[in-house]
């Protein structure tokens, strides 16, 4: 599994725009890049998963270099509900590379009224 | 949307005792997970759970844990003598191996040991 590394905290405006990059420099030709949020005494959601290029949905885009040695969760016009523990993960996924799938510290990210 | 769902929300029990958490993982999922998360850290892989066996363990995952899906539905952690250092958040999560490969957690069990 890919190792990666994120900022370990961020803080943001209300109504702001906010970008969390992660840099995964090892990423494998098979890895996909996944996000989870993770709010206080909850598991781990779902955000965004992503191969190459760019990727959104309803609640986030990601934005992933041709190199794909990094990547760009984006969080359009954050609330304060958006307060939460943001982990990026890189992985083999169709391998199984999942099956010991590792957390970082993730980016805590703290939205501001 | 279906989801994992895990019980009891909350448990409490005394140093020495067996406890079992429950998780019911999203019906069509192949492959079954525990995580832990201690209070103020990361979370961190137990187990892995693939075709009524362990595909894979992290060193946390020693002889009193155990796992087991005893009637197709169910998916139980087993901790069969807990220390204090067992109090943390539980999560079970599952994923479908063919398409769709994300992984979904639960909301856990949060394991108190004193």
């Amino acid at each position: 599994l890919a190792k990666t590394t994120q900022p370990i905290s961020m803080d943001s405006y209300e109504g702001q725009e906010v970008n969390i990059t992660c840099s995964h420099n090892n990423i494998a030709t098979n890895d996909y890049i996944t996000w989870y949020q993770q709010f206080p005494s909850q598991g781990p959601r779902f955000i965004i998963q992503g191969y190459k290029t760019k990727v959104t949905n309803e609640v986030a885009s990601l934005f992933i270099p041709a190199d794909r040695k990094s990547s760009t969760l984006s969080l359009p016009r954050v609330s304060l509900s958006d307060t939460a523990v943001y982990y990026c993960l890189v992985g083999d996924l169709n391998s199984g590379g999942y099956q010991k799938v590792t957390f970082g510290t993730g980016t805590k990210l703290q939205v501001i009224p | 949307e279906p989801e994992v769902t895990q019980t009891p929300s909350h448990q409490v029990t005394q140093m020495g005792q067996e406890v079992i958490l429950r998780c019911v993982p999203i019906s069509n999922h192949l492959y079954f997970y525990w995580y832990r998360q201690i209070l103020g850290q990361k979370v961190e892989f137990l187990v892995s759970f693939y075709n009524n066996e362990i595909s894979e363990k992290s060193e946390i995952f020693d002889d009193q844990f155990s796992v087991e899906r005893p009637d197709g539905s169910n998916f139980t952690l087993k901790i069969r003598s807990t220390k204090l250092e067992d109090s943390a958040m539980y999560f079970c999560a599952s994923r479908r191996t063919e398409t769709g490969n994300t992984i979904y957690f639960g909301e856990g069990s949060w394991l108190t040991v004193v």
